[in-house]
């Protein structure tokens, strides 16, 4: 089965780039039947989606992060990532990765764990 | 930007209940909703997708309904394992969006 697993640093300086990967196992990320997702959640918070790929690269990004995110695939490991500039205390929040179906209502149907990302000096 | 507001924000509610939950958008749009549900400490789970259909492997005991504006998520009758916080998300705008959450617990 898909299990999806993220990774990367759990503090971020401010001003900094926060950097996560995705890595995708049991399946390939070269499906065309889906597309690969950034959520995020602050502490006690709701969620907030970051953006979606394609294993081809095209790319779609919340409107109000836009200018500081970026999302990337590499087929070749079978992961996706996230970066975003400039952070601030704002952005800390655990960072889900997902998979998307692509279809009839675009629901992010697997899940990774998470991983909780402070933004603090 | 479509708003998604759930109502209640929280509910009580004893095992056996049948329970239900509301998901208004600020604008009429089509089949793109789903439900998930989230444990604290855990990712959400997905429950229903396109408004009215049921994931793999989610209990019949969850349902999905409505268009337009309204949706609803139905629990017909509640087990221990249901209390959690519920997420509807639109994906038929630029900017998806999640609803505000609604928490339900043990009466």
């Amino acid at each position: 089965q898909v299990q999806l697993q993220e990774s990367g640093p759990g503090l971020v300086k401010p001003s900094q780039t926060l950097s996560l990967t995705c890595t995708v196992s049991g399946g390939s990320i070269s499906s065309g039947d889906y597309y690969w997702s950034w959520i995020r959640q602050p502490p006690g918070k709701g969620l907030e989606w970051i953006g979606n790929i394609y294993y081809f690269g095209n790319t779609y990004y919340n409107p109000s992060l836009k200018s500081r995110v970026s999302i990337s695939v590499d087929s070749s490991k079978n992961q996706f990532s996230l970066k975003l500039t400039s952070v601030t205390a704002a952005d800390t929040a655990v960072y889900f990765c997902a998979r998307t179906l692509d279809g009839a209502s675009d629901a992010f149907d697997i899940w990774g764990q998470g991983t909780m990302v402070t933004v603090s000096s | 930007d479509i708003q998604m507001t759930q109502s209640p924000s929280s509910l009580s509610a004893s095992v056996g209940d049948r329970v239900t939950i509301t998901c208004r958008a600020s604008q009429r749009f089509s089949n793109y909703l789903s439900w998930y549900q989230q444990k604290p400490g855990k990712a959400p789970k997905l429950l229903i997708y396109a408004a009215s259909s049921l994931q793999s492997g989610v209990p019949a005991r969850f349902s999905g309904n409505g268009s337009g504006t309204d949706f609803t998520l139905t629990i017909s009758s509640l087990q221990p394992e249901d209390f959690a916080t519920y997420y509807c998300q639109q994906s038929y705008s630029t900017r998806w969006t999640f609803g505000q959450g609604t928490k339900v617990e043990i009466k």
